[in-house]
């Protein structure tokens, strides 16, 4: 299996600008999970999905942030307008319905200048 | 008040030697699962070992095992025989489960140096 994938590895945008990160899961898993990494937060849970439907978006920071799923095997993040301290490596995850782990793609490093 | 505590600075252990990385975490659940996710410098995170809050055995994966302990609501994580590629950001996470909502909060995260 290719594992999750996400894209783009590397962004870079200027402030004020849409974002939009892409994530894969594993074919087959129930539940898909973004995250995002910062230095002074660590590691929080932004949104995740349940087959397709948003299950709990509490970590979503604000209305300039927005996930979709619309099939089972593609989600996306969008930033817009992206701010600087929107700057940090997003994670996608993924799990089988009756599993414990999670399963994390390689991130996506975002820079906003 | 934080869910899972992850206090130490930075740890430091010779080749060959074990070392433990410490968690403690927060829930009032019953039913809950306690992980560990190492992070290499190379940024992706990868699963270490799973327990379960009902497992009576610590769980071990190999070089890892996780030392349980229920009552002080700990987790922490052992490492025999340390390797130079054990040295990496650790991070301890806890899944509650409640109706339908089924998530993993994590630690700070500790910084493990394996020196030669």
């Amino acid at each position: 299996d290719a594992g999750v994938i996400q894209s783009p590895r590397h962004e870079v945008t200027e402030m004020g600008q849409e974002v939009t990160l892409r994530c894969k899961p594993i074919s087959g898993h129930d539940y898909l999970f973004w995250y995002r990494q910062t230095m002074m937060r660590g590691l929080e849970l932004l949104i995740y999905f349940n087959n397709n439907v948003p299950i709990d978006d509490s970590g979503m920071p604000e209305d300039r942030f927005s996930a979709k799923m619309p099939n089972a095997s593609f989600s996306t993040l969008k930033i817009q307008p992206s701010e600087p301290r929107d700057s940090a490596v997003y994670f996608c995850a993924s799990r089988p319905g009756q599993g414990y782990e999670q399963y994390f793609g390689p991130g996506t490093r975002l820079t906003v200048t | 008040a934080q869910k899972i505590t992850q206090t130490q600075p930075g740890m430091f252990v010779q080749e060959k030697e074990a070392v433990t990385l410490d968690c403690t975490y927060d829930t009032s659940d019953q039913s809950y699962g306690l992980f560990w996710y190492k992070q290499p410098s190379s940024g992706e995170m990868i699963f270490l070992i799973y327990q379960g809050s009902y497992d009576e055995q610590n769980a071990t994966e190999g070089r890892y095992s996780l030392n349980f302990q229920k009552a002080r609501k700990s987790a922490n994580l052992v490492i025999s025989a340390s390797q130079l590629g054990d040295s990496a950001m650790y991070f301890c996470a806890m899944r509650e489960v409640t109706g339908a909502n089924s998530k993993l909060t994590f630690g700070k995260g500790i910084t493990l140096s394996v020196r030669p």
